[in-house]
């Protein structure tokens, strides 16, 4: 079964410029999400979709961060304009909801972006 | 207070030793619980799912403690190759929260 693909795998960009990433979860996987990682400290979730809808974007830097799902299948981040502290690893993740409770997720491999 | 949290570590342990570490939930409603493994400049990759009446993988022995609101991961007979920062992970219906992890290293 193929996994959580990203693109690009790195990336450094200045200030100021943008900035997309790519993801196509595991087939079947309704869900997916958008994580910072950045050194030294766990993912932080920045968004989930429940198919092609948004579950919960409540830590999303809306002023600079977007992110879509239009078919319910890939999507897209992106970082416009980029700062510094934007400098992180951004994993994306599938799961599926697990009979007996609770959301078991699977990682893509990220994408490092530094910003210079 | 963090939702989850953990002893980042570094666990410093010889082969074959047992090691064991903690985490803590502030979320009493919290449904399901898990350990993941990270490797440096990887990706987190699911260990093992932590049920109330605890469980066992191999030499990975997880338990869950909901009265007190904690979670622990013990290894057993330590390889090398157990080597990783460890991820604590708490999910309340759909979302999930992630510790900063605890980082262990097994020296020969």
């Amino acid at each position: 079964e193929a996994g959580v693909a990203q693109s690009p795998r790195y990336k450094i960009i200045e200030k100021r410029q943008s900035v997309a990433f790519w993801c196509n979860p595991i087939s079947g996987h309704a869900t997916l999400y958008w994580y910072q990682q950045i050194l030294g400290q766990g993912p932080k979730l920045l968004i989930q979709f429940q198919n092609n809808g948004v579950v919960d974007d409540s830590q999303l830097p809306k002023d600079r961060f977007s992110a879509e799902r239009l078919k319910g299948v890939d999507s897209t981040l992106k970082i416009q304009p980029a700062k510094l502290e934007d400098s992180a690893v951004y994993l994306c993740a599938s799961s599926f909801k697990r009979e007996t409770g609770g959301y078991e997720q699977y990682f893509g491999p990220g994408t490092r972006l530094t910003v210079t | 207070r963090k939702e989850v949290e953990q002893d980042p570590g570094p666990f410093n342990v010889p082969e074959g030793a047992t090691v064991a570490f903690n985490c803590t939930y502030s979320n009493s409603a919290s449904q399901s619980f898990f350990w993941y493994r990270q490797d440096c400049r990887k990706e987190p990759k699911l260990l093992m799912s932590v049920y109330s009446s605890g469980n066992e993988d191999g030499r990975f022995t997880a338990q869950l403690n909901r009265a007190s609101q904690y979670i622990s991961l013990l290894i057993r007979d330590s390889k090398l190759s157990d080597s990783a920062t460890y991820l604590c992970v708490v999910t309340n219906d759909y979302k999930l929260s992630f510790g900063a992890g605890t980082t262990v290293t097994v020296r020969a």
